[in-house]
């Protein structure tokens, strides 16, 4: 089965920063790849889908990339409202993998 | 609007059975695969399995399946998960979602296997 790595597995980081999450597939997967965010208490909510298409309504400060292996999550300018977990997801086939989640926390 | 509504969790001893619902509403609900996502207390989302829209494709995470029957009624606009043998690890809330778009998820429904 194919595994999905995320790193880190957490970050503290100022508002404004520039911030990066990766996650890597042990296998090609394309670009069939999401990524969640959860803030705490909530219910996911997708943010990107197909690695690098931002879902209608999220911000324009998410950014996604990568194909392949290699995937990233980014966050152009770090807002308070965006302190959550953040997951990535194969979902192209079984089994339908998350990473483990990056937690993202305000310095 | 849409709502995703589970129900059927509870308390339950290892190795009972539990049924999981979700109840559709404010969607065409036949027109979208779906899965089941669960969350154990503290801990990261975990794929339990996915159905096609149709009905005719299910996929089950290693960790249950033979033990996990994912089903779904159009009809009823109602997604279903029947559970098996459950182990003490089974312990999570359970999430039905729509798989990836749109992206609708219900609140979740608690299962404690202890």
């Amino acid at each position: 089965d194919i595994q999905m790595t995320q790193s880190p597995s957490s970050l503290s980081a100022s508002v404004g920063d520039r911030v990066a999450i990766t996650c890597r597939a042990s296998q090609g997967i394309s670009n069939y790849l999401a990524w969640y965010q959860q803030k705490p208490g909530k219910v996911p909510k997708l943010l990107i889908y197909a690695a690098s298409t931002l879902q209608s309504g999220v911000p324009s400060r998410f950014s996604g990339s990568g194909s392949g292996t290699d995937f990233t999550l980014t966050i152009s300018s770090l807002q308070p409202e965006d302190v959550a977990t953040y997951y990535c997801q194969k979902y192209n086939s079984a089994p339908r993998t998350f990473g483990q989640g990056t937690k993202v926390e305000i310095k | 609007q849409v709502q995703l509504v589970e129900s059927g969790g509870g308390l339950v001893k290892p190795a009972g059975s539990l049924r999981l619902s979700c109840a559709a509403s404010g969607f065409t609900f036949s027109d979208y695969d779906m899965n089941w996502i669960r969350q154990a207390p503290g801990k990261g989302l975990e794929w339990v399995s996915y159905i096609s829209r149709s009905g005719r494709t299910m996929e089950y995470a290693a960790s249950v399946k033979g033990r996990f029957t994912i089903s779904r009624d159009n009809a009823k606009n109602s997604l279903f998960l029947q559970m098996n043998t459950l182990r003490a690890e089974d312990t999570a809330v359970y999430y039905c979602a729509t798989a990836l778009q749109p992206d609708f998820w219900g609140q979740g429904t608690l299962v404690a296997v202890t």
